[in-house]
């Protein structure tokens, strides 16, 4: 059964870049979609964006400027990160993977980050 | 643009069922839909994916409680004897050309 383990700092200061690691164990990390969701306190879920096979990636229009989403084959892990942080990005981040790109099979846990000075 | 609307809130008692809607816009009445269970201060579960044909596909351990099923744009998601680790908030999400979308969620509360 493939688990996902979200690890990174849980403060990140204004301005600064956000940065996220996902780890992945019991299965490949091949030919998987992994995706980054988010969610602010009290609120919904909100999707970040996806990559496949560290190869092609998509993000949320609305992040796309701002977002890098990166798979280290080696370390069978992927990653996010996020530039230019602000209060908004507060949020629990959830890595997430399946077979297709709108496939949330296997998720994590969840990390909390905060952005504040 | 692709809009998923959940109504935010549905209550039931302890034993009851309960079933859960999820509407499409219109004109991607078609979409296959995933409902994901999200309990208190825990990660998403991947629940099932349902098609448009009502068919519908579990995870891995998911009880034969829950089950999933359409009409027109609108998708389903029904729990049968409901029971206290039921109450949770549940989502649907689908995907269209290459973006993904969340509904707003339903907070399900078990009487």
């Amino acid at each position: 059964q493939v688990q996902l383990q979200e690890s990174g700092p849980g403060l990140v200061k204004p301005s600064e870049t956000l940065s996220l690691t996902c780890g992945v164990s019991g299965g490949s990390i091949t030919n998987y979609y992994w995706s980054w969701i988010r969610q602010s306190p009290g609120k919904g879920l909100e999707w970040i964006g996806y990559i496949y096979d560290a190869g092609s990636a998509n993000y949320n229009p609305s992040l796309k400027s701002r977002v890098t989403i990166s798979v280290d084959t080696s370390k069978h892990q992927f990653s996010l990160k996020l530039t230019s942080a602000t209060a908004a990005d507060t949020a629990v981040y959830f890595c997430a993977g399946g077979g297709h790109y709108g496939d949330y099979a296997y998720w994590g846990q969840g990390t909390l980050v905060t952005v504040s000075s | 643009q692709l809009v998923l609307t959940q109504s935010p809130s549905a209550s039931a008692s302890l034993g009851a069922s309960v079933k859960l809607t999820c509407t499409l816009t219109s004109w991607h009445s078609s979409h296959a839909i995933t409902w994901h269970q999200q309990q208190p201060e825990k990660g998403p579960r991947y629940l099932m994916r349902v098609n448009n044909d009502g068919s519908h596909t579990k995870g891995d351990g998911i009880p034969d409680r829950f089950s999933g099923s359409s009409s027109g744009a609108e998708r389903y998601l029904t729990i049968s004897s409901l029971q206290s680790e039921d109450e949770a908030d549940y989502y649907c999400q689908t995907w269209d050309t290459g973006n993904v979308f969340f509904g707003g969620g339903t907070k399900l509360t078990v009487l």
